[in-house]
């Protein structure tokens, strides 16, 4: 199986700040990798989808990047409900989440 | 609106069965074929199991395999999961999700509210 390895595993940030996380896949999957937002006690919600377009209704301070092994998502500038934790999936071959990056307040 | 409403958690014993079932509205659900996930409480997420649009293409994932069954009922709008011989490491929080894709090129792009199920004597 592809392993999907998130860093960091958490983070602390102030509102307006400019926050990265990193997913980085055991081998390459091209562009299948999506990002997804859980809110505590809530479903996952799907931010980005084959590693950088926006899902609809998905505010545009999200983006997501890269391909082969190595992927990004940024929150350009952190507003109050972004905090959450966040999973990368691959779908390039069976299905695999990451650990996981709890983007918590300062 | 798209809807995915969960019922048919609850607290089983190790060994014992369990039927969840995932209601869907506001899409045409036999166009999409739809995958169950879970979490363990305070872990991440794992996919368990996917379904194609006419039930032909099935996948599970190895934890599972043998003892959970994905099922649906396009006329019902609804998706079943029947799970048997449960263990305490079946205990989790399970989401259905509708998938944008088709496996393995699968994401998820609506989730159900999860509903979970407690294995324990």
């Amino acid at each position: 199986d592809i392993q999907m390895t998130q860093s960091p595993s958490s983070l602390s940030a102030s509102v307006g700040d400019r926050v990265t996380v990193t997913c980085r896949a055991s081998q390459s999957i091209y562009n299948y990798l999506h990002w997804y937002q859980q809110r505590p006690g809530k479903a996952p919600k799907l931010l980005i989808y084959l590693a950088s377009s926006l899902q609809s209704g998905v505010p545009s301070r999200f983006s997501g990047s890269g391909s082969g092994t190595h992927f990004t998502l940024t929150i350009s500038s952190l507003q109050p409900e972004d905090f959450a934790t966040y999973y990368c999936q691959q779908s390039y071959t069976s299905l695999t989440f990451g650990g996981g990056t709890r983007v918590e307040i300062k | 609106e798209v809807q995915l409403v969960q019922s048919g958690g609850g607290l089983v014993q190790p060994g014992g069965s369990l039927r969840l079932s995932c209601g869907t509205s506001g899409f045409t659900f036999k166009s999409y074929n739809m995958n169950w996930v879970r979490q363990a409480p305070g872990k991440g997420l794992e996919w368990i199991s996917y379904i194609s649009t006419d039930s032909t293409t099935i996948y599970y994932a190895d934890s599972v395999k043998g003892r959970l069954t994905i099922s649906r009922d396009n006329a019902k709008n609804s998706l079943y999961l029947q799970m048997n011989s449960l263990t305490a490491e079946d205990t989790a929080v399970y989401f259905c999700a509708r998938d944008r894709g088709s496996y393995p090129t699968s994401y998820f792009d609506f989730w159900g509210q999860g509903t979970l199920v407690s294995v324990s004597s």
